[in-house]
């Protein structure tokens, strides 16, 4: 199975910075990778899907990046909405897998 | 609205079983895999199941966890997907989320969840 590690569990940070989150798979998953959004009492929403392909009506400010082992997410300009938690997802092999999660709040 | 809305959730005994349901309205479903995903409380995503399309014959993958317990189903014909959960154990409590697959056409699906239901919480508890 694979398994995939995100960090860093948790951040902090302030309207307008620069976030990058990190997502590490166990085994070569070639782009098969999306990220979520989750704010508390909602279901995850999709932000990035095929590693770098933005779903649509999500702002440009998300970006994704990465391929086979090594993934990111970065909000290039963090907004009031943006503070939730994110997670990545592998569909290159079942059973899919997802990430722990990386919690971005307010500093 | 476009929508999915589970249901079905509730507190249960150790080794009893449950029936979720949801329902799609307002969005394509029959051409679509669906997927059960599941999160306990305070913790991260976890995949639980897919039934792919009628295209696809309607097979299904499980993860370990589940498999052997759990069977997933659909009726296209009421756009509705289920999930029967058996032998239920402490460690199935959680908010169960249906979501849907990608897929631009009946054989063409992405891995990816596309939409997601709001969830229905079970608890299994003695």
């Amino acid at each position: 199975a694979i398994q995939l590690t995100q960090s860093p569990s948790s951040l902090s940070a302030s309207v307008g910075d620069r976030v990058t989150i990190t997502c590490r798979a166990s085994q070569d998953m070639s782009d098969a990778l999306a990220w979520y959004q989750q704010r508390p009492g909602k279901p995850p929403k999709v932000l990035i899907y095929d590693a770098s392909r933005l779903q649509s009506g999500v702002p440009s400010r998300f970006i994704g990046s990465g391929y086979g082992t090594y993934f990111t997410l970065t909000i290039s300009s963090l907004q009031p909405e943006d503070f939730a938690t994110y997670s990545c997802q592998q569909f290159k092999a079942y059973p899919l897998s997802f990430g722990g999660g990386t919690k971005v709040d307010i500093k | 609205e476009v929508q999915l809305v589970a249901s079905g959730g509730g507190l249960v005994q150790p080794g009893e079983s449950l029936r979720l349901s949801c329902a799609a309205s307002g969005l394509s479903f029959s051409d679509h895999y669906m997927d059960w995903v599941r999160q306990a409380p305070g913790k991260g995503l976890e995949w639980v199941g897919r039934i792919r399309n009628r295209a696809n014959r309607y097979t299904t993958e499980y993860a370990a966890s589940v498999e052997g317990r759990f069977i997933i189903s659909r009726d296209d014909s009421q756009n509705s997907l289920f999930l029967q959960m058996d032998s239920l154990k402490t460690e199935d409590t959680a908010l169960y989320y249906c979501g849907r697959v990608r897929c631009d056409t009946p054989f063409s699906c992405s891995g990816y969840f596309d939409f997601w239901g709001q969830g229905t919480l079970v608890t299994v508890s003695s």
